[in-house]
């Protein structure tokens, strides 16, 4: 059973354009939730991060936005780049237990 | 600082062969992870520990096993390779419990004929 659900599977935007990766999650326990980038050849790394009691965190160009009673989040990517071309993979975490990932979203960004 | 390192970066088994991923982190974490990332599955547990001595079952544990000898290493076997095994292996850590960072190895691609 799928604990966070991931969409889309693969996103083409134009460079200068938004990019939006949604994320539902079920399980009300979860108090942290990541987002991480993976470059091809690489391990993942954090991006950005929030927790539940914020609706929304802004770092640079990127963007958490968290619906805590439709238990959904989402990352926006504003102006983005050809060097934001990556896997992006949301997860959600309870303190003492493991990080549950989506399933990821390969990002494109047309020069 | 090296962070998390993953031992070996590229390996191929034949199907009933046996091996071991080596995971060494150096910034004294308690949490250590292995995940296998497949097309279309993202990210899914394996195993992980919660400190040295420990282990625990994740969402994908069958024909795999871990152990944790020493806090700054979590090893990974496999007992006799499946093809189904095929796959590339990430190992992490984090500090407790309490929701922080997850730190990741840079991989290893294990291919199963």
């Amino acid at each position: 059973q799928q604990q966070v659900k991931q969409s889309p599977q693969s996103l083409i935007v134009q460079k200068g354009g938004i990019s939006i990766i949604n994320c539902a999650y079920e399980n009300t326990a979860f108090d942290y939730f990541p987002w991480y980038q993976q470059f091809p050849g690489k391990g993942p790394a954090l991006l950005i991060a929030i927790r539940p009691d914020v609706s929304e965190k802004k770092e640079g160009r990127f963007t958490i936005s968290f619906n805590k009673s439709a238990k959904q989040f989402s990352l926006h990517i504003m102006d983005s780049q050809p060097g934001d071309s990556a896997t992006y993979f949301c997860a959600a975490f309870y303190t003492g237990n493991q990080f549950y990932f989506g399933t990821g979203t390969s990002l494109t960004v047309i020069p | 600082n090296a962070g998390v390192t993953q031992t070996p970066k590229f390996r191929v088994l034949k199907t009933g062969q046996s091996m071991t991923l080596l995971c060494a982190q150096d910034m004294n974490h308690e949490y250590m992870y292995w995940y296998r990332q497949d097309p279309g599955m993202g990210l899914r547990l394996i195993h992980y520990s919660v400190g040295e001595g420990t282990t625990a079952k994740g969402e994908v544990p069958d024909g795999y096993n871990v152990s944790r000898l020493k806090k700054q290493n979590f090893l990974l076997g496999l007992e006799s390779a499946a093809p189904s095994q095929t796959s590339v292996y990430f190992c992490a850590s984090t500090w407790t419990g309490v929701s922080g960072e997850l730190f990741f190895g840079e991989g290893s691609r294990l291919t199963v004929l």
